[in-house]
């Protein structure tokens, strides 16, 4: 399979603990986002980088968030001191910046409960 | 904020057409409307853009108004596994711009 891997799928913690996520973008893609869902609405942009560099971040994206694409292949992002607001879907998307197609391809999302 | 309304839901008959319309009224002259679909527990999906002109591939096809006002999304023959969220976005062509979603039309295709 060669399209966008996440890991984990599922992760559960406790509150005020930190966590990492895992992003692994499709083969030669030099653009990756991140983007969180919550129960019911639509994915909400977090942050994106072309190769290693970072972009753009959004509001959404706390003190306590940080993403990482050190090589520019896949990429990280680590949640600090957990709340029981971060509890949501995480989805990494790629994309190729090249020959007119913009089309951003989606993992399956790690699923982020905090207890 | 999303640019585009959509209805909340939709049901369609197993072997018809699901018409998903999307306005978008305040769309600029370089923007293109994009739909992804997302099946309960996976990521969006892409589907299908245009900026102007009809389109269509092997999933879908895409009508856009004259006016580039509003558009509808056409699954030509509904199956059960169409069953999902599609959202409707606006966004220009550069590719620079990250998707921006609203809450999508959730479209139930019953046997």
């Amino acid at each position: 399979d060669t399209g966008v891997s996440q890991d984990p799928r599922h992760k559960i913690t406790k509150r005020g603990q930190n966590v990492t996520f895992r992003c692994d973008p499709i083969s030669e893609h030099n653009r990756l986002y991140w983007y969180r869902q919550t129960l019911g609405q639509g994915p909400e942009f977090l942050t994106y980088f072309q190769n290693e560099a970072q972009l753009e971040k959004s509001r959404l994206l706390s003190d306590r968030f940080s993403a990482e694409r050190p090589k520019g292949s896949f990429s990280t992002l680590e949640i600090q001191r957990t709340e029981q607001g971060d509890s949501a879907m995480y989805l990494c998307a790629s994309s190729l910046l090249a020959g007119g197609k913009h089309e951003q391809y989606f993992g399956p999302g790690t699923r982020l409960t905090v207890t | 904020d999303a640019k585009t309304t959509q209805p909340t839901s939709m049901d369609c008959a197993e072997g018809r057409a699901a018409n998903l319309p999307c306005n978008h009224s305040t769309i600029s002259g370089n923007e293109y409307v994009y739909w992804y679909r997302q099946i309960h527990s996976q990521g969006p999906q892409y589907i299908i853009h245009g900026l102007k002109n009809n389109e269509t591939n092997e999933m879908a096809s895409l009508i856009i108004t004259e006016d580039r006002k509003s558009s509808t999304l056409i699954l030509p023959h509904a199956t059960l596994r169409d069953t999902a969220v599609y959202y409707c976005i606006v966004r220009g062509y550069s590719g620079n711009t990250p998707l921006v979603f609203g809450k999508g039309t959730r479209l139930s295709v019953i046997a």
